[in-house]
């Protein structure tokens, strides 16, 4: 089955750049969406089809995917982006498409 | 307001069956593909089942295949997940989510989302 790699961390100081990187065999042929996670909620999709935005989400988040690596790159990080982050993608090729990233913590320092 | 309301959770014994449900609300339910996804205590995320708005496509994550079974029943609103042959490390919260696309193929990625019911399976 797919497998998708996070780095389990990512620690950032507030007002500078954060990039969590998600890979995957040619990931950059498939449709990839990221979460957000805070403690004892629900996931909120932040980022889908590799780089577009559900309405809300702030123009700080953003998406890229090429190659192996994708990556959702957050600027001008603000204590709120304190979270857990997942990428996802949907492998049509698969009897099991559903597949969800490591998941990376993000510390705002 | 979109609002997906899971219940049905609990307490079971290994080998035991549990059956969830997820009540829709706030939108046109019959025109959404629909998502299970589960989150173990500490773990992270991970799909476990999905069905196309008119139940014609099927999908589950192999962990869960055989044992689980996926339904909606679009004139009640409703999703459910029947899980039968529990075991242990299937204890987790289980979200009901939304599929992002109006009336198209599943695309994985989950718009909205309930709040989780817990299932424990313990002796």
């Amino acid at each position: 089955s797919y497998v998708l790699t996070q780095p389990p961390s990512v620690s950032v100081a507030p007002g500078q750049t954060a990039r969590i990187t998600c890979g995957g065999n040619n990931i950059g042929s498939k449709s990839v969406h990221w979460y957000q996670q805070k403690p004892g909620q629900a996931p909120v999709l932040v980022v889908y089809d590799d780089s577009d935005r559900p309405s809300g989400i702030p123009e700080r988040l953003s998406g890229s995917n090429s190659g192996n690596t994708a990556t959702l790159t957050i600027s001008r990080v603000e204590d709120g982006d304190g979270a857990d982050y997942y990428c996802q993608v949907w492998d049509n090729s698969s009897d099991h498409p559903g597949v969800f990233g490591t998941g990376t913590k993000v510390t705002v320092l | 307001e979109v609002q997906l309301v899971e219940s049905g959770g609990g307490l079971v014994k290994p080998g035991g069956s549990l059956r969830l449900s997820c009540a829709a609300s706030g939108f046109t339910f019959s025109d959404y593909s629909m998502n299970w996804v589960r989150q173990a205590p500490g773990k992270g995320l991970e799909w476990v089942s999905s069905i196309s708005s008119s139940s014609a496509y099927i999908y589950y994550a192999d962990s869960v295949k055989g044992r689980f079974t996926i339904s909606r029943d679009n004139a009640k609103n409703s999703l459910f997940l029947q899980m039968d042959s529990l075991r242990a490390e299937d204890t987790a919260v289980y979200y009901c989510a939304r599929d992002l696309l109006l009336l198209a193929a599943l695309s994985g990625a989950c718009d909205y989302w309930g709040q989780g019911t817990l299932v424990a399976v313990s002796s």
